[in-house]
């Protein structure tokens, strides 16, 4: 029940946007999106809701589609410290979460100036 | 602020030998987590805790033991270490509601040779 990203790796320019894809097999109610720099640990972006808004932190964006269990990150204009690798989680209970979650395999992100 | 501090951050094994890796938090946060994270495989929860003297599976607990006996300490315990157990090690904690994000600490690389 890991849930599926895509794509697995991208290469921006600077300036450019990018969408990473996060696909789950069952019912969600929320996902989490994380960004992970080499050698560093996960650093939360935000957590979609079922029935929430679109989120959004500095010119990175979320959206979560509850009918299609998926989520898809937007990086806008994206910058050199964008590069890193997204994850996002999905969690493992039923209902609400406990946040206890499954992660993707994540994308890696590179941005090139 | 410490947040969620691990140790030790390297450590190198001999197949069969024991070692405990440290996890405290100092946020209050009443669930903690231990996540494996292998190249290109995402993170993957070893155990979980949603409180002091509760403690539960996750995907990947075999070979593991975990103990919670205060709010603040998580520790995980390798018994008769295996190279399949080389790994980075991330500890992490939330309040355990549905819009909770994980805070992770900075992670142990384990080598088992």
């Amino acid at each position: 029940q890991q849930p599926v990203q895509s794509p697995q790796a991208v290469i921006l320019r600077e300036g450019e946007d990018a969408v990473i894809n996060c696909s789950s097999s069952k019912a969600l109610y929320s996902v989490h999106w994380y960004r992970q720099k080499h050698g560093e640990a996960p650093v939360f972006l935000m957590i979609l809701l079922k029935g929430g808004e679109q989120k959004g932190h500095e010119k990175i964006s979320a959206s979560f589609n509850e009918k299609k269990q998926q989520s898809s990150l937007y990086l806008t204009a994206s910058q050199l410290s964008y590069s890193g690798t997204y994850f996002c989680g999905t969690e493992r209970g039923y209902g609400g979460s406990q946040g206890n979650l499954i992660f993707g395999k994540g994308t890696k992100l590179s941005v090139k100036p | 602020n410490a947040g969620v501090t691990q140790t030790p951050k390297f450590r190198i094994l001999k197949i069969g030998q024991s070692m405990t890796l440290q996890c405290t938090q100092d946020m209050n946060h009443n669930y903690m987590y231990w996540y494996r994270q292998d190249p290109g495989m995402g993170l993957k929860l070893i155990y979980y805790s949603v409180g002091a003297g509760i403690t539960d599976k996750g995907e990947v607990p075999n070979g593991y033991n975990v103990s919670r006996s205060t709010t603040e300490d998580f520790p995980l315990r390798l018994e008769l270490a295996a190279p399949s157990q080389t790994s980075v090690y991330f500890c992490a904690s939330s309040y355990g509601t549905i819009n909770s994000p994980l805070h992770f600490g900075n992670g142990t690389r384990l080598t088992v040779t």
